[in-house]
């Protein structure tokens, strides 16, 4: 089984950076997704990660250490409409994604 | 890129009565869809897995009885909740995987706001 566990809830302020943090055990992986959600609408892709390192993509990055089931979304810059959850998601070898409860992140003035 | 329509968006039903929920790939075939089921201020939980001309294979405690899939071509699979409850009202989503564009990313519907009054 899996068990993947983040921050419930963030606050961060406009122009700053955030990093959320999600740890996961899980007995097959083939690679941890991060996902913006808005409430009442799908979720939408952020970053896909299967190996150990830092990706960059614009004002966010992921990063992931498989060795100690760590992953963290940074996001730089922050803008208001940043305010989200943020759902850390394991790929199994099942084929499946399974996501995390989410982090909520408010973005303050 | 790869687009999931899904419908209807929002629906209100009274207890007792069947949704239907549709979940087509656009431009894209897939073998597989995925439904998940996603209450408020919560994540989305997986119920199932949807496969192209078989049975879908249901997570632990999910009634295959009562949310019932088909996935009769490449480009659809439909979830039916069968006599809706109060306690089925939720968001429900579906997913697809795009065989051919290395199968990494899921791509999502929009979503349905099922209200069972």
């Amino acid at each position: 089984g899996q068990n993947i566990d983040q921050p419930t809830e963030m606050t961060a302020t406009e122009g700053a950076i955030v990093q959320i943090n999600c740890t996961y055990q899980t007995s097959g992986f083939n690679g941890l997704f991060w996902y913006q959600q808005h409430a009442g609408e799908a979720p939408t892709f952020l970053s896909y990660n299967v190996l150990d390192g830092l990706e960059e993509k614009g004002r966010f990055s992921s990063f992931l250490s498989r060795s100690k089931g760590y992953s963290y979304l940074l996001l730089k810059e922050l803008q208001m409409k940043d305010s989200a959850s943020y759902l850390c998601a394991l790929y199994n070898q099942g084929g499946k994604l399974i996501f995390g409860q989410g982090t909520e992140l408010s973005v303050k003035p | 890129g790869a687009v999931v329509s899904q419908h209807p968006s929002r629906v209100i039903c009274k207890s007792g009565t069947s949704v239907k929920i549709e979940c087509r790939s656009l431009d894209f075939q897939a073998t597989t869809m995925f439904w998940y089921r996603q209450f408020p201020k919560q994540s989305l939980m997986l119920m199932a897995t949807s496969n192209e001309g078989s049975k879908a294979t249901y997570e632990q405690g999910v009634e295959k009885d009562k949310f019932l899939i088909n996935h009769a071509s490449l480009t659809l699979s439909t979830l039916t909740v069968t006599s809706a409850h109060p306690e089925d009202s939720s968001f429900y989503i579906c997913s697809a995987r795009d065989q051919k564009g290395g199968g990494e990313k899921l791509f999502f519907g929009s979503g349905t706001q099922l209200s069972v009054l």
